[in-house]
């Protein structure tokens, strides 16, 4: 079965930078291109931005332009999200989440775990 | 950005109850909506894509509908399991957006 097993919790400082990994199995990984969402506590989903593992090509949503960086390693299966300059506001609930139709415009599905990431001094 | 604005809010039901709720566009996005569940400290679940396609497992119970710009997603009889927050999205163009949420509470 597809699953998106994603890193654990992590504890920033204002400033600094955090990187989520979302490690993929069950399906082919270069063929379904994968997206990073957020949910900041008691609050909506926000969505990041996508990769497509098999070029690496990238489009991230405008509010994190500059901000936001995301990778993946094909020889383990992964995409990374990394993002710096953070801030208290940046403390939420990060989501992998496949795309639900190759190459398409489409829905989420289905989704990690989730990884928070608290922004604390 | 296309905005979606999600009605009511939050509502109490009591099970068996019929549940409706609406999911509006700020423009046209034809059927290219999906609907999600979310309960407290679970990753979102996809019920609904296609405005109105059964994800499969997903209970009969839920059924989704709508096309433009207004949508709704209804619960035939509320089951205890269906007590959750719900979430449609569009994916009609980037960025990728979602509505506010209904929470639905035990009456």
């Amino acid at each position: 079965q597809v699953q998106l097993v994603q890193s654990g919790a992590e504890v920033k400082k204002p400033g600094a930078s955090v990187k989520v990994s979302c490690k993929a199995s069950g399906y082919t990984f270069t063929t379904y291109y994968m997206h990073w969402l957020r949910q900041a506590p008691g609050q909506g989903l926000e969505w990041m931005g996508i990769i497509n593992p098999s070029g690496g090509s990238t489009t991230y949503a405008q509010k994190f332009q500059g901000r936001v960086t995301m990778t993946r390693d094909t020889s383990t299966s992964t995409v990374y999200m990394e993002l710096s300059s953070l801030r208290s506001e940046d403390t939420a609930v990060y989501y992998c989440a496949r795309e639900g139709v190759v190459g398409a415009l489409d829905w989420f599905d289905p989704w990690g775990r989730g990884t928070l990431v608290t922004v604390s001094s | 950005a296309i905005q979606l604005t999600q009605s009511p809010s939050s509502l109490s039901a009591s099970v068996g109850d019929r549940v409706t709720i609406t999911c509006r566009a700020s423009q046209g996005i034809s059927s290219a909506l999906a609907w999600y569940q979310q309960k407290p400290g679970k990753a979102p679940k996809l019920l609904i894509y296609d405005a109105s396609s059964l994800e499969s497992g997903v209970p009969s119970r839920f059924s989704g509908s709508g096309s433009g710009t207004d949508f709704t997603l209804t619960i035939g009889s509320l089951q205890p399991e269906d007590f959750a927050t719900y979430y449609c999205q569009q994916f009609n163009s980037y960025p990728l957006t979602f509505g506010g949420g209904t929470t639905v509470e035990i009456k």
